[in-house]
Protein backbone atom coordinates (compact mmCIF):
# COMPACT_ATOMS: atom_id res chain seq x y z
CA UNK A 1 0.00 0.00 0.00
CA UNK A 2 1.32 2.97 -1.07
CA UNK A 3 0.25 4.99 2.29
CA UNK A 4 -1.22 7.87 3.45
CA UNK A 5 -0.80 10.50 0.72
CA UNK A 6 -0.97 14.33 1.14
CA UNK A 7 -0.24 16.95 -1.25
CA UNK A 8 1.00 19.45 -1.59
CA UNK A 9 5.05 18.98 0.50
CA UNK A 10 5.28 22.81 0.85
CA UNK A 11 2.89 25.74 0.12
CA UNK A 12 4.28 28.94 0.40
CA UNK A 13 1.34 31.81 0.06
CA UNK A 14 0.70 34.95 0.68
CA UNK A 15 -1.64 36.35 3.60
CA UNK A 16 -5.36 36.28 2.38
CA UNK A 17 -4.68 33.45 -0.28
CA UNK A 18 -7.15 30.90 -0.05
CA UNK A 19 -5.03 27.31 0.64
CA UNK A 20 -6.33 23.93 0.25
CA UNK A 21 -4.34 21.01 1.34
CA UNK A 22 -5.11 17.31 0.05
CA UNK A 23 -5.04 13.74 1.78
CA UNK A 24 -5.69 10.06 -0.13
CA UNK A 25 -6.21 8.31 3.09
CA UNK A 26 -4.97 4.39 3.18
CA UNK A 27 -7.74 2.60 1.05
CA UNK A 28 -10.31 0.84 3.57
CA UNK A 29 -9.30 2.75 6.19
CA UNK A 30 -12.57 4.69 7.47
CA UNK A 31 -11.30 7.07 10.20
CA UNK A 32 -9.32 10.32 8.92
CA UNK A 33 -7.46 13.10 11.17
CA UNK A 34 -6.14 16.27 10.33
CA UNK A 35 -3.50 17.43 12.35
CA UNK A 36 -1.57 21.13 13.09
CA UNK A 37 2.31 20.53 14.23
CA UNK A 38 3.97 23.76 15.65
CA UNK A 39 6.84 23.53 17.75
CA UNK A 40 4.51 25.97 20.55
CA UNK A 41 1.27 23.77 20.58
CA UNK A 42 2.88 20.62 19.48
CA UNK A 43 0.32 18.02 17.65
CA UNK A 44 -3.24 19.56 17.33
CA UNK A 45 -6.12 17.58 16.71
CA UNK A 46 -8.23 20.00 13.68
CA UNK A 47 -11.07 17.45 12.68
CA UNK A 48 -11.69 13.91 12.38
CA UNK A 49 -13.91 12.52 10.19
CA UNK A 50 -15.55 9.02 10.38
CA UNK A 51 -16.73 6.96 7.26
CA UNK A 52 -16.67 10.41 5.29
CA UNK A 53 -18.67 12.29 8.06
CA UNK A 54 -16.77 14.65 10.34
CA UNK A 55 -17.88 13.82 13.99
CA UNK A 56 -15.67 16.08 16.06
CA UNK A 57 -14.34 19.51 14.43
CA UNK A 58 -13.70 20.89 18.06
CA UNK A 59 -10.19 21.80 16.91
CA UNK A 60 -10.69 23.79 14.32
CA UNK A 61 -9.69 26.92 15.23
CA UNK A 62 -11.77 29.28 13.48
CA UNK A 63 -13.96 29.49 10.62
CA UNK A 64 -11.40 30.56 8.26
CA UNK A 65 -10.68 26.40 8.35
CA UNK A 66 -13.00 24.05 6.69
CA UNK A 67 -12.39 20.37 6.03
CA UNK A 68 -14.29 18.04 3.70
CA UNK A 69 -14.48 14.43 2.81
CA UNK A 70 -16.63 13.95 0.06
CA UNK A 71 -15.74 10.42 -0.37
CA UNK A 72 -13.73 7.45 1.07
CA UNK A 73 -10.80 7.96 -0.68
CA UNK A 74 -10.19 12.02 -0.79
CA UNK A 75 -10.12 14.91 1.97
CA UNK A 76 -9.05 18.56 1.74
CA UNK A 77 -8.70 20.85 4.44
CA UNK A 78 -9.47 24.58 3.37
CA UNK A 79 -7.80 28.01 4.92
CA UNK A 80 -9.43 30.56 3.16
CA UNK A 81 -8.00 33.36 3.80
CA UNK A 82 -4.56 32.43 5.06
CA UNK A 83 -3.15 34.29 7.92
CA UNK A 84 1.02 33.92 8.85
CA UNK A 85 -0.17 32.40 11.78
CA UNK A 86 -1.65 29.52 10.03
CA UNK A 87 1.90 28.61 9.36
CA UNK A 88 2.61 25.40 10.58
CA UNK A 89 3.20 21.44 9.28
CA UNK A 90 -0.58 19.86 8.84
CA UNK A 91 -0.43 16.00 8.84
CA UNK A 92 -3.36 13.83 7.58
CA UNK A 93 -4.04 10.57 9.32
CA UNK A 94 -6.44 7.52 8.75
CA UNK A 95 -6.94 3.98 10.72
CA UNK A 96 -8.84 1.10 10.39
CA UNK A 97 -12.20 0.27 11.55
CA UNK A 98 -12.45 3.40 13.43
CA UNK A 99 -10.59 1.76 16.63
CA UNK A 100 -7.75 4.48 16.38
CA UNK A 101 -5.24 2.44 18.20
CA UNK A 102 -2.75 2.99 15.45
CA UNK A 103 -2.75 6.01 13.27
CA UNK A 104 -1.04 6.45 9.98
CA UNK A 105 0.37 9.73 9.13
CA UNK A 106 0.78 11.20 5.64
CA UNK A 107 4.64 12.87 5.03
CA UNK A 108 2.75 16.19 6.20
CA UNK A 109 2.67 19.40 4.29
CA UNK A 110 4.52 22.41 5.12
CA UNK A 111 2.61 25.40 4.55
CA UNK A 112 4.28 29.01 5.00
CA UNK A 113 2.23 32.04 4.96
CA UNK A 114 3.82 35.08 4.41
CA UNK B 1 -9.84 18.01 28.26
CA UNK B 2 -7.01 16.03 28.24
CA UNK B 3 -3.75 16.52 29.76
CA UNK B 4 -0.32 15.06 29.11
CA UNK B 5 2.83 15.55 30.90
CA UNK B 6 6.50 14.16 29.22
CA UNK B 7 9.83 15.41 29.55
CA UNK B 8 10.86 17.73 26.57
CA UNK B 9 14.57 16.49 26.22
CA UNK B 10 16.13 13.10 27.29
CA UNK B 11 20.36 12.22 26.56
CA UNK B 12 21.16 9.07 26.48
CA UNK B 13 24.42 7.34 25.31
CA UNK B 14 24.65 4.74 22.62
CA UNK B 15 23.76 1.11 23.52
CA UNK B 16 22.14 2.40 26.99
CA UNK B 17 18.11 2.38 27.93
CA UNK B 18 16.44 5.02 28.47
CA UNK B 19 12.71 5.44 29.81
CA UNK B 20 10.37 8.20 28.65
CA UNK B 21 7.38 9.09 31.43
CA UNK B 22 4.18 10.04 30.43
CA UNK B 23 1.41 11.17 33.04
CA UNK B 24 -2.10 11.93 31.65
CA UNK B 25 -5.15 13.48 32.93
CA UNK B 26 -8.73 12.71 31.03
CA UNK B 27 -11.81 10.93 31.69
CA UNK B 28 -13.01 8.02 29.27
CA UNK B 29 -9.74 6.96 29.01
CA UNK B 30 -9.23 3.87 26.29
CA UNK B 31 -5.94 3.44 25.71
CA UNK B 32 -2.29 5.23 25.42
CA UNK B 33 0.01 4.93 22.36
CA UNK B 34 3.51 6.00 21.47
CA UNK B 35 4.94 7.45 18.54
CA UNK B 36 8.21 8.02 16.84
CA UNK B 37 9.57 11.22 15.00
CA UNK B 38 12.34 11.74 13.33
CA UNK B 39 13.13 15.31 12.45
CA UNK B 40 10.97 16.58 9.36
CA UNK B 41 9.57 13.53 9.22
CA UNK B 42 5.61 11.80 9.85
CA UNK B 43 5.32 10.49 13.27
CA UNK B 44 4.93 6.63 13.10
CA UNK B 45 3.50 4.39 15.00
CA UNK B 46 5.39 2.41 17.84
CA UNK B 47 3.10 0.90 20.35
CA UNK B 48 -0.28 0.41 22.20
CA UNK B 49 -1.06 -0.46 25.80
CA UNK B 50 -4.85 -0.84 27.04
CA UNK B 51 -4.33 -2.60 29.63
CA UNK B 52 -1.78 -2.21 32.41
CA UNK B 53 1.25 -4.42 32.05
CA UNK B 54 4.39 -4.15 29.78
CA UNK B 55 4.10 -4.40 25.53
CA UNK B 56 7.69 -5.51 24.27
CA UNK B 57 8.39 -5.32 20.75
CA UNK B 58 11.96 -5.63 19.75
CA UNK B 59 14.10 -3.19 21.71
CA UNK B 60 11.08 -1.09 22.40
CA UNK B 61 8.67 -1.73 25.53
CA UNK B 62 5.98 0.37 26.54
CA UNK B 63 4.29 0.20 29.67
CA UNK B 64 0.82 1.17 31.34
CA UNK B 65 -0.88 1.90 34.61
CA UNK B 66 -4.08 3.03 34.71
CA UNK B 67 -4.62 3.36 38.48
CA UNK B 68 -1.81 6.13 38.19
CA UNK B 69 -2.54 7.20 34.80
CA UNK B 70 1.04 6.89 34.08
CA UNK B 71 2.94 5.02 31.24
CA UNK B 72 6.57 4.87 29.90
CA UNK B 73 8.33 3.88 26.81
CA UNK B 74 11.76 1.97 27.22
CA UNK B 75 13.97 1.76 24.70
CA UNK B 76 16.60 -0.79 25.24
CA UNK B 77 20.16 -1.18 23.08
CA UNK B 78 20.20 2.38 21.92
CA UNK B 79 21.08 3.23 18.43
CA UNK B 80 21.90 6.30 16.98
CA UNK B 81 18.99 6.03 14.59
CA UNK B 82 17.02 6.41 17.65
CA UNK B 83 17.25 9.89 18.03
CA UNK B 84 14.08 11.23 17.65
CA UNK B 85 11.11 12.89 19.11
CA UNK B 86 8.83 10.45 21.11
CA UNK B 87 5.18 11.29 21.23
CA UNK B 88 2.60 9.80 23.66
CA UNK B 89 -1.03 9.70 22.75
CA UNK B 90 -3.86 9.24 24.93
CA UNK B 91 -7.22 7.72 22.83
CA UNK B 92 -9.87 8.71 24.96
CA UNK B 93 -14.28 8.57 24.56
CA UNK B 94 -15.01 12.26 24.85
CA UNK B 95 -18.62 12.05 26.25
CA UNK B 96 -21.36 9.35 26.66
CA UNK B 97 -22.90 10.89 23.38
CA UNK B 98 -19.81 10.52 21.29
CA UNK B 99 -21.40 7.57 19.35
CA UNK B 100 -18.16 5.21 20.10
CA UNK B 101 -15.92 8.04 19.12
CA UNK B 102 -12.30 7.51 20.28
CA UNK B 103 -10.45 11.05 20.25
CA UNK B 104 -6.72 11.04 19.76
CA UNK B 105 -4.33 13.41 21.46
CA UNK B 106 -1.04 13.77 21.20
CA UNK B 107 1.68 15.12 24.41
CA UNK B 108 4.11 17.59 23.86
CA UNK B 109 6.83 15.10 22.69
CA UNK B 110 10.45 14.02 24.18
CA UNK B 111 13.32 14.97 22.21
CA UNK B 112 15.52 11.96 22.65
CA UNK B 113 19.17 12.61 21.72
CA UNK B 114 21.64 9.82 21.89
CA UNK B 115 25.65 10.31 21.82
CA UNK B 116 28.40 7.92 21.16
Amino acid sequence: DAGVIQSPRHEVTEMGQEVTLRCKPISGHNSLFWYRQTMMRGLELLIYFNNNVPIDDSGMPEDRFSAKMPNASFSTLKIQPSEPRDSAVYFCASSLNGNNEKLFFGSGTQLSVL
Amino acid sequence: GQSLEQPSEVTAVEGAIVQINCTYQTSGFYGLSWYQQHDGGAPTFLSYNALDGLEETGRFSSFLSRSDSYGYLLLQELQMKDSASYFCAVRVRPNLNSGGYQKVTFGTGTKLQVIP
